[in-house]
């Protein structure tokens, strides 16, 4: 199966900032990446599909980019409610595989 | 729109079998590529299993193989996810999920306790 894995696991940050999250696969997935955000005690939400295209609904500051290993998510201007844990998922190959999750925190 | 609506909690015995539905509105199931996600608590989320649509059969996650059936009854719009020889471990909250590319509509989650 392919490992994925994430940096930083969690981090911390105040609300206007620009962070980025980094997702490396073990080998190449080409784009079949997917990022998702979770709020405790809720569903994970699609945010990005395709390693870059943003879900219906998805605010711009949310940016996806790479391809082959190599994966980022940035959020160009945090706000209040991007507080929440990002997780990866490997869409390439069967079995499916999440990165463990970056926590994002409030500074 | 795609809605996926998940059975309630469950309390088992180590041992005992336990089984989760989902029952979709706004699409028929077979419209549908649905997938299983489960989250222990306080860790990550792991991919249990889901159909293919590229080989048209449900792909399992290799740890679950022999433990996890996963079914669907389209006259109910419905599919189940059954998982045998509980363990406390298997402490969980468990979604179902779909989507095209990307899984873009989730269950509301069911928790599932395993204790004696």
């Amino acid at each position: 199966a392919i490992q994925m894995t994430q940096s930083p696991s969690s981090l911390s940050a105040s609300v206007g900032d620009r962070v980025t999250i980094t997702c490396r696969a073990s080998q190449g997935i080409r784009n079949e990446l997917g990022w998702y955000q979770q709020k405790a005690g809720k569903a994970p939400k699609l945010l990005i599909y395709g390693a870059s295209n943003r879900q219906t609904g998805v605010p711009s500051r949310f940016i996806g980019s790479g391809s082959g290993t190599d994966f980022t998510l940035t959020i160009s201007s945090l706000q209040p409610e991007d507080f929440a844990t990002y997780y990866c998922l490997q869409e390439y190959s069967r079995p499916r595989t999440f990165g463990p999750g970056t926590k994002l925190d409030i500074k | 729109q795609v809605q996926l609506v998940q059975s309630g909690a469950q309390v088992k015995k180590p041992g005992a079998s336990v089984k989760v539905s989902c029952t979709v509105s706004g699409f028929t199931l077979t419209e549908l590529s649905m997938h299983w996600v489960r989250q222990a608590p306080g860790k990550g989320l792991e991919w249990m299993g889901g159909f293919d649509p590229e080989d048209g059969e449900t792909i399992l996650a290799q740890r679950f193989q022999g433990r996890v059936t996963m079914t669907e009854d389209t006259s109910a719009d419905t599919a189940y996810l059954e998982l045998s020889s509980l363990r406390s471990d298997d402490t969980a909250v468990y979604f179902c999920a779909t989507g095209g590319s990307g899984m873009d509509v989730w269950g509301q989650g069911t928790t599932v306790t395993v204790s004696s």
